[in-house]
């Protein structure tokens, strides 16, 4: 599967630990989003990258969110001192910016639920 | 920021009959307008999207129009077949920052029965 690939499925944590997900995006696009989805929502913008720069953050995204893209390649997010409200599924996507618009393809995502 | 608002937030159809789904937003700069797809425990897929300057846009069984004025898009599905049955999201996002920063629709869930 070439898709964009993340890591863990689920997790499942107690209030107040730390957790950190992964997401490999599609080997040659340069772009690499988390958004956040709750049940019955829509997906949620939080940050994006653009190679390993971080390029833009939600105000959604506090301090106790931390993200990562080293080397341009796949990209870490890290929730500190977890709470209730965190719990969602984490989407990645990536893409290949271009003019006009700019296609992405999503991961299948990572479900935190917080005890 | 920009706000998208969606409905209806469920659809039920027959099989071959036409779906519709509507969606506003809120930022006269937004210009990049994407319908994702999303089957239950599976990841949104785009499905079709339409720039600013163009007015509508077909794929198959699958159109988008949008009027700029009104600030108003829609997607419109024929012949609906079972398979199309899924949460469906429209967004929006504006030239000046990246096109994949989306503002996303409440979804709306479509059911076709056979």
């Amino acid at each position: 599967d070439t898709g964009v690939s993340q890591n863990p499925r689920h997790k499942i944590t107690k209030r107040g630990q730390n957790v950190t997900f992964r997401c490999d995006p599609i080997s040659e696009h340069n772009r690499l989003y988390w958004y956040r989805q709750t049940l019955g929502q829509g997906p949620e913008f939080l940050t994006y990258f653009q190679n390993e720069a971080q390029l833009e953050k939600s105000r959604l995204l506090s301090d106790r969110f931390s993200a990562e893209r080293p080397k341009g390649s796949f990209s870490t997010l890290e929730i500190q001192r977890t709470e209730q409200g965190d719990s969602a599924m984490y989407l990645c996507a990536s893409s290949l910016a271009r003019q006009g618009g700019e296609k992405l393809f999503f991961g299948s995502g990572t479900q935190l639920s917080v005890l | 920021g920009e706000n998208v608002e969606q409905h209806p937030s469920t659809l039920s159809v027959q099989e071959g009959d036409s779906a519709v789904i509507k969606c506003t937003y809120s930022d006269s700069a937004s210009n990049y307008f994407p319908w994702y797809k999303q089957e239950l425990g599976k990841r949104p897929q785009l499905i079709i999207d339409i720039r600013s300057n163009v007015g509508e846009k077909k794929d198959q069984r699958i159109a988008v129009t949008l009027n700029k004025t009104a600030k108003h898009f829609s997607l419109h599905i024929t012949e609906t077949q079972p398979e199309d049955s899924a949460v469906y999201f429209c967004a929006a996002s504006r030239r000046g920052t990246s096109y994949g920063k989306l503002t996303f629709g409440q979804g709306t869930i479509l059911t076709v029965h056979p």
